[in-house]
């Protein structure tokens, strides 16, 4: 079964505050991951990968823990633009490999000034 | 740099009635999707498709069908419209690559069914 859990939040954060949320997956052969964002009622779009050594891309942090099979998103100095739902997607190896991405719900974000 | 291109954005249709929602893209992806996103329920693939004149069955796809004649192009069809088939559709691409590579999306289809 094909799972990838987020809690849905809303998280509500001051602005330059720190926040961090985590996504679990549920195969442990996964080998894809990713954050993408999505504002409201507009398209997801991709944020970062995630790597197995961690990454980091100007104030976000991602980072991979297989052996508790989860993934973290961590933002510093939050912005009130990162408002938004962050998704967490997973790639599960079917053989086939095309369908292989599963996406999370979202964890919705807001950022209060 | 157009990437994914959706048609049309947003359309109203009575119960029973047939439409085609065009997805284009100029990345040269191999793989395209189609999803839909209902409140609470994230968003699910209906069908997928691996390459031209190639498609498959997603999560949902019951209702819908797909066509891929060109490489470029990813026709989802609603035969006969259902209530229950209101929300927003998104198409997707990506490469060809040894483990699953990120998708880039559409900007969606809004589509109500009276």
């Amino acid at each position: 079964r094909k799972e990838v859990e987020q809690d849905p939040g809303p998280f509500n954060v001051p602005e330059g505050a720190t926040v961090a949320f985590n996504c679990t997956y549920s195969n442990s052969a996964s080998q894809s991951f990713f954050w993408y964002r999505q504002d409201c009622r507009k398209e997801p779009k991709l944020l970062m990968s995630v790597y197995s050594s961690g990454n980091e891309d100007g104030r976000f942090t991602a980072q991979l823990n297989r052996a508790s099979q989860y993934i973290s998103l961590l933002i510093r100095d939050s912005k009130l633009s990162d408002s938004a739902t962050y998704l967490c997607v997973v790639n599960y190896p079917s053989g086939g490999g095309a369908d292989g991405l599963t996406f999370g719900k979202g964890t919705h974000l807001i950022i209060q000034p | 740099n157009a990437g994914v291109t959706q048609t049309p954005k947003f359309r109203v249709l009575k119960t029973g009635q047939s439409m085609t929602l065009l997805c284009a893209q100029d990345m040269n992806h191999e793989y395209m999707y189609w999803y839909r996103q209902d409140p609470g329920m994230g968003l699910r693939l209906i069908h997928y498709s691996v390459g031209e004149g190639t498609t498959a069955k997603g999560e949902v796809p019951d209702g819908y069908n797909v066509s891929r004649l060109k490489k470029q192009n990813f026709l989802l069809g609603l035969e006969s419209a259902a209530p229950s088939q209101t929300s927003v559709y998104f198409c997707a691409s990506s490469p060809l690559g040894v483990v699953n590579q990120p998708q880039h999306f559409g900007d969606g289809t809004r589509l109500s069914i009276l």
